[in-house]
């Protein structure tokens, strides 16, 4: 069965602080692997994006890394911002002949404080 | 352009009327998708389009019908909705075959009384 799980399930850091968030997958076939943020009552939006053949992809402040062999991915949020609240989704994609079909982890509920 | 678009915002129906939700995207892509997402849940996918056809139906209720009337544009009717419906609906759109650019929607805010 095509499963994400995410760890931890949520998370309080405060304001300035590094944290890394986890998800395992077990998808197959394995199209590419993206991370979301997800602020409360709106939609996602895509962070990063990787294939089977990335090891790692920056977007300011986050680094995703993809280790397709274990099938584990990290994002590593650096020098957390209140703005950074929100929770966070690993999303792997899976190609059918109907157009791509996304499998989602329950997310990480990221809390940042003063 | 590269947003998708979703009208209304927020929606509030009773459960005998009609209503129906509005998707727009000018990214080229041939792929559109709706969600449904309970709260602190992951979206569940309801369906697909892929070139302006169904191409996946995820066994949803019949009070639900989609409509993809050209390839910038999908909807979603609804009708004789249940309280539990309630839930933010989500559209995405993506590139054919690779899903490049897969990109969602604000959402929707769907509450059925």
């Amino acid at each position: 069965k095509n499963q994400v799980e995410q760890s931890p399930q949520s998370l309080i850091i405060l304001e300035g602080k590094n944290c890394t968030l986890q998800c395992n997958y077990t998808v197959s076939p394995f199209s590419n692997l993206r991370w979301y943020k997800q602020d409360t009552g709106r939609g996602p939006v895509s962070l990063t994006i990787m294939t089977f053949s990335e090891n790692t992809k920056s977007n300011g402040r986050y680094t995703a890394t993809l280790d397709a062999d274990t099938k584990q991915s990290s994002l590593h949020i650096t020098a957390s911002q209140l703005s950074d609240s929100a929770s966070y989704i690993c999303v792997v994609s899976l190609h059918t002949g109907g157009g791509n079909k996304l499998t989602f982890g329950t997310g990480t509920q990221l809390k940042v404080e003063l | 352009d590269t947003e998708v678009t979703q009208t209304p915002k927020h929606l509030v129906m009773g459960m005998t009327n009609k209503k129906s939700l509005k998707c727009e995207q000018h990214m080229g892509h041939r792929a559109m998708y709706w969600y449904k997402q309970k709260a602190k849940k992951p979206p569940e996918l309801m369906f697909v389009y892929s070139y302006e056809k169904l191409s996946i139906n995820e066994s949803v209720p019949s009070r639900f019908s989609p409509e993809c009337p050209n390839s910038s544009l999908l909807n979603l009717h609804l009708h004789a909705l249940q309280p539990e419906d309630s839930a933010l609906y989500l559209c995405a759109s993506s590139q054919e075959g690779r899903g490049d650019g897969y990109t969602f929607g604000s959402g929707t805010r769907l509450t059925v009384v």
